[in-house]
């Protein structure tokens, strides 16, 4: 398995435009998960996704941000408008059941936005 | 809220050292697990050890789990400049699903 994909791997981007995350998650994974980490705040889970469904979405830090999970095999996190606070590396993660397993991360997106 | 904390944030010690990280948190958990990131990669999940459990193995890797003191403990024996990394325990707290990550113990082997 080619483990979690991520795209794109870095973004750059002006404030005020629309930025698209990816993922793919480990086949097989029905559980999903989105974070962003920076050097002041360490790694912070945003939402995260069982069987396609959002569970837990009391991370997003404002309607700025929107994720969506349309199939058991992707998941977009979109920042609309981007601002400069929103530079971060960005992970995607998957894990196959609930809490007692571990989850597999993806290698980010590092995101600038000036 | 609960978080994971580690103790120290940052550790310096020489290749063939034995490199002890530990982690505290507040609440109960189910499990706590530890994390390891080398610079610009993403986490790689290292062991998991459940909150009826005492002490798990896994290589050079033994991790501790004191539930009484809401503590754990990291212990990489014969260290290597692999060991490199930044190291996280992350918790899962008892009913919940989410793993919560601490701020991380930086870990430096010199040659």
């Amino acid at each position: 398995d080619a483990g979690v994909i991520q795209s794109p791997r870095h973004e750059v981007t002006e404030m005020g435009q629309e930025v698209t995350l990816r993922c793919k998650p480990i086949s097989g994974h029905n559980s999903l998960f989105w974070y962003r980490q920076t050097m002041m705040r360490g790694l912070e889970l945003l939402i995260y996704f069982n069987n396609n469904v959002p569970i837990d979405d009391s991370g997003m830090p404002e309607d700025r941000f929107s994720a969506k999970m349309p199939n058991a095999s992707f998941s977009t996190l979109k920042i609309q408008p981007s601002e400069p606070r929103d530079s971060a590396v960005y992970f995607c993660a998957s894990m196959q059941g609930l809490a007692n397993n571990e989850q597999f991360f993806g290698p980010g997106t590092r995101l600038t936005v000036l | 809220s609960q978080q994971g904390e580690e103790d120290p944030q940052a550790l310096s010690i020489q290749e063939g050292e034995n490199a002890t990280m530990n982690c505290s948190y507040k609440t109960s958990i189910n499990n706590l697990q530890w994390y390891r990131q080398n610079s610009g990669r993403g986490l790689v999940h290292l062991i998991l050890i459940r909150s009826n459990e005492r002490e798990k193995h896994s290589g050079r890797l033994r991790v501790t789990l004191d539930t009484s003191k809401k503590s754990s403990s990291l212990l990489i024996t014969a260290s290597r400049a692999a060991d490199t990394a930044s190291y996280f325990c992350a918790t899962v707290r008892l009913g919940a699903q989410k793993l919560v990550f601490g701020q991380g113990t930086r870990l430096t082997i010199n040659p």
